[in-house]
């Protein structure tokens, strides 16, 4: 069974600061990672994921995250962060024979002016 | 703008009553999901159906039950309705077959039980 921990409830940043959120998987299978935005009073908006291949992955809206096996981690970072990016992250997991995805319980991002 | 849209937005049912939520998938998609997400936590996958069948179902009670029709919408019900669930429900649909396939959600429909 797959499953998700997002490290950190709530994480609050400056405007123009670095962004860290923090996610670890655990699989029995190699994971197919997703990470996914939610704004209030929507649904969930794909940012980024990770199926095979170069591990350092590009997302929208200048986030990226990178696989570490060896650490069975998913943190996803932005450089620099802007008042529009608050808002709830989720990171995801889903193993290839797995129909379902599970998901963390979520960050909430602040960004301070 | 993911093409899935679900209906209706919000409702508001007395316990003890029944609810059917409606969705319709991404254009090409075969694979519908529904989820469940109470204020303040993550999604919790309820079932998913591809191809009319229900293909896999999560920690839920059999008065949560689904559909899903040829041309792919589906439709969630619940029955006999609980305080605990109000919550966000999201609908997501994919492409099976397809390694490492994106799940697209909508909106979601907001269900009160009073």
């Amino acid at each position: 069974a797959q499953s998700v921990t997002q490290l950190g409830s709530h994480v609050s940043v400056s405007e123009g600061a670095l962004v860290l959120l923090r996610c670890n998987y655990s699989s029995s299978v190699p994971p197919y990672l997703f990470w996914y935005v939610q704004y209030p009073n929507q649904g969930l908006q794909l940012l980024l994921k990770y199926t095979t291949g170069a591990t350092l992955v590009k997302g929208i809206n200048g986030f990226e995250a990178e696989f570490k096996k060896s650490e069975t981690s998913f943190h996803l970072t932005k450089p620099s962060a802007h008042m529009s990016d608050a808002a709830e992250y989720f990171c995801a997991v889903r193993g290839d024979n797995n129909n379902d995805m599970r998901f963390g319980a979520g960050t909430r991002l602040t960004v301070k002016p | 703008e993911t093409g899935v849209t679900q209906s209706p937005t919000h409702l508001i049912k007395t316990r003890g009553q029944q609810v059917t939520l409606r969705c319709s998938s991404q254009s090409g998609h075969n694979t519908v999901s529904w989820y469940q997400q109470a204020l303040g936590q993550g999604p919790q996958f309820i079932f998913q159906y591809y191809r009319e069948e229900e293909n896999g179902r999560g920690n839920f009670p059999p008065r949560f039950s689904g559909l899903q029709f040829p041309n792919y919408s589906s439709e969630l019900n619940v029955n006999a309705l609980e305080l605990d669930d109000s919550a966000l429900y999201l609908c997501a649909s994919s492409l099976e077959g397809t390694s490492g396939n994106t799940i697209y959600f909508g909106e979601g429909s907001w269900l009160t039980v009073v």
